[in-house]
């Protein structure tokens, strides 16, 4: 079946550490994003990439970091940098990565990450 | 203020009973997605439109392009259907989203 994995579902960390979390698409598509959720706010946009090896900041980008060396993987990198890194992390993609306008998202079912 | 903006946050009703969930947006979009986020977290696409109206099953979305104004019904609402119902537009390269509208059907 296609579809967007993440992993793990619970992640529990320190203080002070950086974290990655996994997103992995198997739907060909050129277009990922990855979000935070916090509660009573909308998804915000932390980073997005249109095409491999390119990518560009969303709008709370500061105390994360990506990479995007493969079409199908999109990893977020929380620094120790993030003031408030505590929230749920979702990973969506589309196709047609220079178009997306009109394109339906496909999400994963998002990491939740505590930083104790 | 934000720029899309859902009514009502939150939405208790009976089963069987007509629900209507309101989205209004500030921005210019080329599309407006409805999606479902069920109690797990995983988020569903359920519908995308740009003009008209669309229905899929018991689901019912409208949007009225000159008001800037789109709606979710839901007919003969189930249980099932408890989950948040987020309203999103898209531009050219990316998506706004609503806070959502937390809805809880009681049988």
């Amino acid at each position: 079946d296609g579809g967007i994995t993440q992993s793990p579902k619970y992640l529990f960390r320190k203080e002070g550490q950086n974290v990655t979390l996994s997103c992995e698409q198997n739907l060909n598509h050129d277009a990922m994003y990855w979000y935070r959720q916090d509660p009573g706010q909308g998804l915000r946009l932390i980073y997005y990439s249109q095409i491999v090896n390119d990518f560009q900041k969303g709008d709370i980008a500061e105390g994360y970091s990506v990479s995007r060396e493969k079409k199908e993987s999109f990893p977020l990198t929380v620094t120790s940098a993030q003031k408030n890194p505590t929230a749920f992390y979702l990973c969506a993609s589309t196709p047609g990565g220079t178009s997306i306008t009109y394109n339906e998202q496909f999400f994963g079912p998002g990491t939740r990450l505590t930083v104790l | 203020k934000n720029e899309v903006e859902q009514s009502p946050q939150n939405l208790t009703a009976q089963e069987g009973e007509f629900i209507t969930i309101n989205c209004s947006y500030s921005v210019g979009i080329s599309a407006l997605h409805w999606l479902q986020q069920h109690p797990g977290g995983g988020i569903v696409s359920l519908f995308m439109l740009s003009s008209g109206k669309k229905k899929h099953g018991r689901l019912i979305a409208t949007i009225n392009i000159q008001e800037k104004h789109s709606s979710l019904h839901i007919t003969a609402s189930h249980p099932r259907d408890s989950a948040v119902y987020i309203c999103a537009v898209s531009g050219t390269y990316k998506y706004i989203f609503g806070t959502g509208t937390r809805l809880k059907v009681l049988a």
